[in-house]
């Protein structure tokens, strides 16, 4: 059974330039969650999606953007790079209604590590 | 939304019992208190959960005392593998929840 998946693993981007980061979630789970994680701070919580929307936003300006696909897949979109936004962005998957507090915790993916020059 | 407080590091020796405590002062009465562990490079893996007194599973106890205002993570005989950030997060899991992890605890084990 395939947990969380993310793709790519590692991604070089400079100043100004969009990239596009993708996550597989468990099987059997519909919702997504993306974090951006900067060095040696906690998850930083950017949106949640389910059935293809936006269900949940933190405090992210609208550079960064998401979509989420029939098969519950999903991408984080960011444009406009800043020096800023490079981090470690983390995809976690889990069911509706049950988000990281519940009796069905979400699971993680290891991450996109992305670095802006 | 209840705010958590842990202790930014600790350094403990191998075999040795571990305790993290996590102060959460506002929390409510739905709220349920779930912890995190993340290594390096690595998402966060969900550890454990309770909503009051003691919960055990085969990786930790989580102890939660009658007023829920704070919980102590307990890792029993800990190894070096033990070495990773633990995260202790507070909410009742409603959909509207906003989801926040703090700084976590830098836990650090010593041969």
């Amino acid at each position: 059974d395939a947990g969380v998946t993310q793709s790519p693993t590692h991604l070089i981007k400079t100043r100004g330039q969009q990239v596009t980061l993708r996550c597989s979630p468990k099987s059997g789970h519909d919702t997504v969650s993306w974090y951006q994680q900067a060095l040696g701070q906690g998850p930083q919580f950017i949106f949640q999606y389910y059935e293809e929307e936006e269900r949940q936003r933190g405090n992210f300006p609208d550079r960064f953007s998401g979509h989420q696909f029939p098969n519950y897949s999903s991408e984080l979109n960011v444009n406009a790079l800043l020096l800023g936004d490079s981090a470690l962005y983390l995809c976690a998957s889990s069911l509706y209604g049950t988000g990281p507090y519940s009796n069905q915790p979400q699971h993680f993916g290891d991450g996109t590590r992305l670095s802006i020059l | 939304l209840a705010k958590t407080t842990q202790p930014i590091s600790m350094d403990s020796y191998e075999g040795q019992e571990v305790n993290i405590t996590c102060s959460h002062n506002n929390i409510a009465t739905n709220d349920y208190i779930t912890w995190y562990q993340q290594f390096p490079s690595q998402g966060p893996r969900f550890i454990i959960q309770g909503y009051k007194t003691k919960v055990t599973n085969e990786v930790a106890s989580l102890f939660i005392p009658a007023d829920r205002k704070s919980s102590t993570l307990s890792l029993p005989r800990v190894s070096l593998s033990d070495t990773a950030v633990y995260y202790c997060l507070v909410g009742d899991g409603n959909r509207d929840d906003k989801i926040i992890f703090g700084k976590g605890t830098r836990l650090h084990i010593l041969p």
